[in-house]
């Protein structure tokens, strides 16, 4: 069964530290890994898409990287701000015939909460 | 060009009762996808259109429907309405490997 582990379920840290948050999966056969945040209220935001060939990637204070080999992701916020504060959700992609939605497995978040 | 929208952003309904959400998907896009979010289930597929087809169903009961009109814009329907349908229902649109999604809509159930 393709699974999505997300670590830790929450998190508190001060503004102006860094931080990272874990993903771990057993989706097979691989396609892509995504990490999104999501507002209180809103609809989730991409961050990053990461494909089986890419290790690293960057979308500015927010840095991915994927071993493909250990099925894990991580997602590290360098000097975090207030702003920062959401939820953290890992989504990866099989590969199956069409690249339909149902091929999507999500992880059930990390609640991330930065305090001044 | 503008995002995908939702209609209604929160909704009261009471048990029993059914409802019916709308979802506009970025111009251009003909795959919509909708999505329940609770918190302690997180993000659960519920069903995918394209062109006017259901291409995909997650598990859900066949109280939940959907249909997907001409224009792309998209509709989702959930009759008699339990307790447990309380969630932030999100819908998303596709392009290539890129979903985006709208900003949902908050149902409670009563």
């Amino acid at each position: 069964k393709n699974q999505v582990e997300q670590s830790p379920q929450s998190l508190i840290i001060l503004e102006g530290k860094n931080c990272t948050l874990q993903c771990n999966y057993t989706v097979s056969p691989f396609s892509n890994l995504r990490w999104y945040k999501q507002d209180t209220g809103r609809g989730p935001v991409s961050l990053t898409i990461m494909t089986f060939s890419e290790n690293t990637k960057s979308n500015g204070r927010y840095t991915a990287t994927l071993d493909a080999d250990t099925k894990q992701s991580s997602l590290h916020i360098t000097a975090s701000q207030l702003s920062d504060s959401a939820s953290y959700i890992c989504v990866v992609s099989a590969v199956y015939s069409g690249g339909g939605a149902d091929g999507l497995t999500f992880g059930k978040g990390t609640h991330l909460i930065i305090q001044p | 060009k503008a995002g995908v929208t939702q209609t209604p952003r929160y909704l009261i309904k009471t048990r029993g009762q059914q409802v019916t959400l709308s979802c506009s998907p970025i111009s251009g896009h003909r795959s919509v996808s909708w999505y329940q979010q609770t918190p302690g289930q997180g993000l659960q597929f519920l069903f995918e259109y394209f062109s006017e087809t259901q291409r995909n169903k997650g598990n859900f009961p066949g109280r939940f429907s959907g249909r997907q009109f001409s224009n792309s814009r998209s509709e989702m329907n959930v009759s008699t309405l339990e307790l447990g349908d309380s969630a932030l229902y999100l819908c998303a649109t596709r392009q290539g490997n890129e979903q985006y999604f709208g900003p949902g809509t908050r149902l409670t159930v009563t």
